[in-house]
């Protein structure tokens, strides 16, 4: 069975300071990945999604990341956070069904913005 | 405005009453999932519907009942629930084909039950 994990639960980050929130996935073929947002009190937002091709992948808000397959890995970067920025980061692979597909998340990181 | 959405955005119950969720969408997708959201707890996919069938189940207790009436709508009757039932209940779609596709979610609904 597929699974992701966060290892970091919380993150502090300087206003203006790089990002770079962990994920880590397990997943027998070739993963569909996801990174979502979540903002107090609201659903998920799609920030950017890996399928194929390119492993530097570009998203909404500023945010990229890169999937690396010998590490097991897609991790969110961002070259400068803004306090708006301050949510609830979740990484997700999906499973495909026969006519549908589902979504394993982590844990999720809550990052903080600091001024 | 993701295009999902969910109503009541919060709704407050007793262990006793009967309430129900609904989500709809108007995105064209043709599956509808819903996921709890508990605190210090990952996502869990309760629910899936492909094409208005139930398609997954995962060890969801009976007192949670999900209807699927047509491909826009999807509601999660609730009934009997306990307080370890209280969570951000979350309805989310997508075009369910294949696994290039990305779910839309809604903004969820805060349960808690007293």
């Amino acid at each position: 069975a597929q699974s992701v994990t966060q290892p970091d639960i919380h993150i502090t980050v300087s206003e203006g300071a790089s990002l770079e929130l962990r994920c880590n996935y397990s997943y027998g073929a070739t993963p569909y990945l996801f990174w979502y947002v979540q903002s107090p009190g609201q659903g998920l937002q799609l920030l950017l999604k890996y399928f194929s091709g390119d492993t530097l992948v570009q998203g909404i808000k500023g945010f990229e990341a890169e999937f690396k397959r010998s590490q097991s890995s897609f991790n969110l970067r961002k070259p400068s956070v803004h306090w708006s920025d301050a949510a609830e980061y979740f990484c997700a692979v999906v499973s495909d069904g026969s006519g549908y597909s589902t979504l394993t998340f982590g844990k999720g990181t809550m990052l903080l913005v600091s001024p | 405005e993701t295009g999902v959405t969910q109503t009541p955005r919060h709704l407050v119950m007793g262990m006793t009453n009967k309430k129900s969720l609904k989500c709809e969408q108007h995105l064209g997708h043709n599956a509808m999932y819903w996921y709890k959201q508990s605190a210090k707890k990952p996502l869990e996919l309760m629910f899936v519907y492909s094409l208005e069938e139930r398609v997954e189940n995962n060890s969801v207790p009976s007192r949670f009942s999900p209807e699927c009436p047509n491909s826009s709508h999807l509601f999660l009757h609730l009934h009997t629930l306990q307080p370890e039932d209280s969570a951000l209940y979350l309805c989310a779609s997508s075009y369910g084909s294949a696994g290039d596709t990305e779910a839309f979610f809604g903004q969820g609904t805060r349960l808690t039950v007293v």
